[in-house]
């Protein structure tokens, strides 16, 4: 009853494609976030959003977009992917501000960019 | 801008061996700072946090303080297993994004032989 869940967990892509990157949480948290991961740079936040409706951006959001259409669904939107853009990409919701915000993290999408 | 540094990239150890792992941050603000560690094939997860200087978080038998004179903060096991073999995270929330995001550290692997 994994409360984070993305789809797809592995893709292969093709230079220049449309990427569509899916989360789901049943945690009822307002907060969700897509972090990327890659050897040498840790976790670093794209994108954000406080609630349905709105997304923010994070530290590296060029060249991705974000949608969050309901409370449950956060999407990560790769309009034309890049060899660049192959990493693993973790989601994860969170609730409230600072010392009392826990992220809970899916377990990743590893996305290949060819 | 806000940042946490993790300059050990990779720990090997034994069993029954001493973990201490550090990292060292630059906010604004009063920070609060966390640990989260990630198994192999899933997402982080908190391990603890610690809102006050000089305070101790424990869980799992991991404690974590940070001192705001050195603007460091570390990790530490008394006696590792090997099922604490995983990558540790330190975090913090930044000044910035109006506290709900999380800044990461690049990561510490930690490897522990039987």
């Amino acid at each position: 009853e994994a409360a984070v869940t993305q789809s797809p967990r592995n893709k292969v892509a093709v230079t220049g494609g449309k990427v569509t990157l899916s989360c789901n949480q049943t945690n009822n948290h307002n907060n969700m976030y897509w972090y990327r991961q890659d050897t040498g740079h840790g976790l670093r936040l794209i994108h954000y959003s406080y609630g349905a409706g709105s997304t923010e951006k994070g530290d590296i959001p060029d060249g991705y977009k974000a949608s969050r259409p309901s409370q449950e669904n956060f999407s990560l939107i790769l309009e034309l992917a890049t060899p660049s853009q192959t990493s693993v990409y973790f989601c994860a919701s969170g609730e409230g501000q600072g010392a009392g915000n826990t992220l809970y993290f899916g377990e990743g999408s590893r996305l290949i960019v060819v | 801008g806000d940042s946490v540094t993790q300059k050990q990239g990779q720990v090997t150890l034994s069993e029954d061996d001493f973990l201490f792992i550090n990292c060292t941050y630059s906010t604004t603000t009063y920070p609060t700072l966390f640990w989260y560690v990630q198994y192999p094939g899933q997402g982080p997860q908190l391990l603890l946090k610690v809102t006050t200087a000089n305070n101790k978080g424990i869980s799992r038998g991991f404690e974590a303080t940070y001192d705001k004179g050195t603007t460091s903060f570390h990790l530490q096991k008394a006696s590792v297993q090997e099922s604490d073999s995983a990558v540790y995270f330190c975090a913090l929330v930044p000044s910035y994004q109006g506290g709900r995001a999380l800044i990461f550290g690049t990561g510490t692997t930690v490897s522990v032989s039987p």
